[in-house]
């Protein structure tokens, strides 16, 4: 059981340079996430997924776009890369126990620097 | 208006202290909170869910306050292993999250 999976764990571009940064999860779960992380910024979500075959835009979309491969997979694109896309990009999947108190996995992180 | 706010610290205390943060949050309608521990270059892991209760977790306790709107986290006895950033969560259609407060436990 390996959780959330992230590849690449880094990776520098060139600006104007595309790539995707893929996250895979094992636990079955129906939403999926991915967020940056700025300093003194705090997480910030860019896109979800509630369930497989849906996606939608967060506090951060543009530049970016997503998609739910199956329920295991979400990967995320930068079709051209900027220098203010330099950051930290977690995927996160969601446990929902009906209890209301809903829980969020993370993968490791993929560090990305835009030249 | 940020939608959850920490403060940033640091909070450098000895080992064996107890210390306390705070959270407010802005949507009174949040439905869910949370205390997550990132440490340095690695990715946030739930430490606990925060219940309107409150609720402890051996040295750590959870409480909530939906009237003023504030989550506060005090850990007791602290040891060298605690020092990470703490981040305030608060689920309201998605998770939004606080800029971490830094704690470094001193030996």
């Amino acid at each position: 059981n390996a959780g959330v999976t992230q590849t690449p764990k880094f990776q520098v571009l060139k600006t104007g340079q595309s790539m995707t940064l893929q996250c895979a999860q094992d636990m079955n779960h129906n939403s999926m996430y991915w967020y940056r992380q700025d300093p003194g910024m705090g997480l910030r979500l860019i896109y979800y997924s509630a369930s497989e075959g849906t996606t939608d835009k967060g506090e951060v979309p543009n530049g970016y776009n997503v998609s739910r491969l199956n329920k295991r997979e979400f990967s995320l694109r930068l079709e051209s890369a900027a220098p203010s896309q330099t950051s930290v990009y977690f995927c996160a999947s969601r446990e929902t126990s009906g209890s209301g108190t809903d829980t969020q996995y993370f993968g490791p992180g993929t560090r990305l620097t835009v030249l | 208006r940020k939608e959850v706010e920490q403060d940033p610290g640091p909070f450098n205390v000895p080992e064996g202290a107890t210390v306390a943060f705070n959270c407010t949050y802005s949507n009174s309608a949040s439905q869910s909170f949370f205390w997550y521990r990132q440490d340095c270059r690695k990715e946030p892991k739930l430490l606990m869910s925060v219940y309107s209760s409150g609720n402890e977790d051996g040295r750590f306790t959870a409480q909530l306050n939906r009237a003023s709107q504030y989550i506060s986290l005090l850990i007791r006895d602290s040891k060298l292993s605690d020092s990470a950033t703490y981040l305030c969560v608060v689920n309201y259609l998605q998770f939004y999250f606080g800029t971490g407060t830094s704690l470094t436990v001193i030996p």
